[in-house]
């Protein structure tokens, strides 16, 4: 079952920050950020696994809620770059990540 | 190190043909993804292959089909093609764990 994401899209001005969201319904073994740009490839941001602890890339971080089979990703002093739709891929057992579900996608737009 | 790479990246074909996407992965991944990626859908698990054996299958037909060569370049192929199958196709390659690196992908339009 795929991932819920919230919100599904955020407006921002540049310096502002935002939260967002993924809940599974099922146990989780893992969660994965990607961030895709319009007309191109999802990249990768982050892994968070089971039992992890909270994971950072610049002034992106992330978080996994195990009790509650949550992720949030934050991003804090938003730049113009981080316009794009994050995409949150969850992993139910090791060994899957090649198979990830993922969330319908929040689309974010940075503005000056 | 060259990223994923697919061929073509624009397709356009008629509902009943059949088609062939191609992915070449990083050197030295031998985990080879296919997405389907549609705006009401949003990204959905095909299959992967490693090691030129199928380890995972989505929910799709039996009409979505793909394989795995020697040097882990892979290809989907779609048969029969419904108008639904309208979609860009994204493969993404890895070591098999962790992070996957993804391709432009290929975008197929039925008619």
């Amino acid at each position: 079952q795929q991932p819920v994401q919230s919100p599904q899209a955020v407006i921002l001005r540049e310096g502002e920050d935002a939260v967002i969201n993924c809940s599974s319904s099922k146990a989780l073994y893992s969660v994965h950020w990607y961030r895709q740009k319009h007309g191109e490839a999802p990249v990768f941001l982050m892994i968070l696994l089971k039992g992890g602890e909270q994971k950072g890339h610049e002034k992106i971080s992330a978080s996994f809620n195990e009790k509650k089979q949550q992720s949030s990703l934050y991003l804090t002093a938003s730049q113009l770059s981080y316009s794009g739709t994050y995409f949150c891929g969850t992993e139910i057992s090791s060994g899957t990540a090649s198979k990830l579900t993922f969330g319908t996608g929040t689309r974010l737009q940075v503005t000056l | 190190k060259a990223g994923v790479t697919q061929t073509p990246r624009y397709l356009i074909k008629t509902r009943g043909q059949q088609v062939t996407l191609s992915c070449s992965p990083i050197s030295g991944h031998r985990s080879v993804s296919w997405y389907q990626q549609t705006p009401g859908q949003g990204l959905q698990f095909l299959f992967e292959y490693f090691s030129e054996t199928q380890r995972n299958k989505g929910n799709f037909p039996g009409r979505f089909s793909g394989r795995q060569f020697s040097n882990s370049r892979s290809e989907m192929n779609v048969s029969t093609l419904e108008l639904g199958d309208s979609a860009l196709y994204l493969c993404a390659s890895g070591l098999g764990e962790g992070k996957q690196f993804f391709g432009p992908g290929t975008r197929l339009t039925v008619l």
